[in-house]
């Protein structure tokens, strides 16, 4: 059966501090990426990744870094977090082994993370 | 610019058909992926187009239009547990899903 997790469901920072969220997937799959979905929004492309130490940038990656050291771990870095950057976090990987992500996307369960 | 356009909330009754529409605008069309999230939890697939027509799968169906920018998911013998939010999902021309907002059914008895 397909497994995304991660590594928390709810998550409380602070200004400024650094956050580090832990997705791992458990398929081999090639493709992970990092959303963030906000309400009456649809989901934002923060980065994804096609293979192990290589990342792209989404829609969205200002103010966020992300690590790809190992194939099944795929981790969002907040450098400062910020206020606004309180939103849930969705990590999903593919298959896809020719870098296009059209294949399937499995989800993990979100992290909801709030910034005071 | 590419956008997606779908309703934000329907209600529909528990036994009944329900049709979601979407139409979209993207740079390029390689397929359309239909999710389903229900609160608090992750999407999961419901179904992919990629050639226009409807594709069956048990009480779901999807119809693409790819000259008019525009998917259907049809709901049949809804049940409560189809309150959920279902999203839209093109793949434009670099191969990216461009979400939209999402529409949330709301079933009642």
């Amino acid at each position: 059966d397909v497994k995304v997790t991660q590594s928390s469901r709810y998550l409380v920072k602070r200004t400024g501090e650094k956050v580090f969220l832990e997705c791992v997937q458990d398929m081999d799959h090639e493709n992970m990426f990092w959303y963030r979905q906000d309400p009456g929004l649809g989901l934002r492309l923060i980065y994804f990744s096609y293979d192990v130490k290589m990342k792209e940038k989404g829609d969205i990656p200002e103010g966020y870094s992300v690590s790809r050291e190992k194939k099944e771990r795929f981790s969002l870095i907040l450098e400062s977090a910020s206020t606004n950057q309180t939103s849930m976090y969705l990590c999903a990987s593919s298959p896809s082994s020719s870098g296009r992500a059209f294949e399937t996307q499995y989800f993990g369960p979100g992290t909801r993370l709030l910034v005071l | 610019g590419q956008n997606i356009d779908q309703p934000t909330e329907m209600t529909a009754t528990e036994g009944a058909i329900v049709q979601i529409n979407c139409t979209y605008q993207t740079s390029g069309f390689n397929g359309l992926f239909w999710y389903q999230q229900h609160a608090g939890e992750a999407p999961t697939f419901l179904s992919y187009n990629v050639l226009d027509g409807l594709e069956e799968k048990g009480r779901f169906s999807s119809f693409l239009s790819r000259s008019k920018g525009y998917s259907y998911l049809l709901l049949k013998e809804l049940q409560m547990k189809d309150s959920a939010s279902y999203l839209c999902a093109p793949i434009d021309s670099n191969y990216q899903l461009i979400w939209g907002a999402g529409t949330k059914l709301i079933i009642k008895p």
